[in-house]
């Protein structure tokens, strides 16, 4: 079935470095999904992309899908305190509207 | 998390206990889902329903049943708990017009 993974699984970054998460999946994606969650939260979309090639910044966030629709990245510039937590990206599933989810990076953000 | 509601936030069973957890939604939305969150492994689908009366298996269905009594619950039952079902269970629905995963706020769950 579909897999979709995510590097790293940890990162421990100093506040004001920047962060890179990526993702990869087995199959092409009509779409890909990003998620937050925060620690003991649930997980809270953040954006959705469409098109290949697409690049989206929500402040300092930039989200990108790459060419051949498989692979995506998130990408945090001068991160946070409050950056602080999981990010999953998900990918369309078989099953009605659900969505396949990769393992998730988990960012820590030492002050 | 204004929308989803689950009970309850915390449990603890010992092996072979059975238990339901439950899941209840006000947005009128025909699909909920139940996922099962484990370390390094993401969110996993056990069980969906596209609509009241509706219920379907998904990737890792064994261990549980799920009910779904009406259009809000939809309600999720362990019978024999094992250890391997310790993890977070996550109930959500899809919402928007990219049927985004809106997930309600977990139910921890411990098998000893």
């Amino acid at each position: 079935g579909q897999q979709v993974m995510q590097i790293p699984q940890y990162q421990h970054v100093q506040e004001g470095e920047d962060f890179t998460t990526y993702c990869n999946s087995s199959t092409t994606l009509s779409n890909i999904q990003w998620y937050k969650q925060r620690p003991g939260g649930h997980p809270v979309f953040l954006i959705q992309l469409v098109k290949s090639g697409e690049v989206k910044k929500q402040k300092r966030l930039t989200f990108q899908f790459g060419e051949a629709k498989k692979n995506s990245s998130l990408h945090i510039t001068a991160t946070q305190t409050t950056d602080v937590g999981t990010y999953f990206c998900a990918g369309p599933g078989n099953y009605g509207q659900n969505f396949v989810f990769g393992p998730g990076t988990r960012l820590s953000v030492l002050p | 998390n204004a929308g989803v509601t689950q009970t309850p936030k915390f449990q603890v069973l010992k092996t072979g206990q059975s238990m339901t957890l439950q899941c209840a939604q006000d947005m009128n939305h025909n699909s909920m889902y139940w996922y099962r969150q484990d370390p390094g492994m993401g969110l996993r689908l056990i069980y969906y329903s596209a609509s009241e009366g509706t219920t379907d298996k998904g990737e890792v269905p064994n261990g549980y049943n799920v009910s779904r009594l009406n259009k809000r619950e939809f309600s999720l039952r362990l019978e024999s708990a094992a250890p391997s079902q310790t993890s977070v269970y996550f109930c959500a629905t899809p919402r928007g017009s990219y049927n985004e995963q809106f997930f309600g706020p977990g139910t921890r769950l411990t098998v000893l």
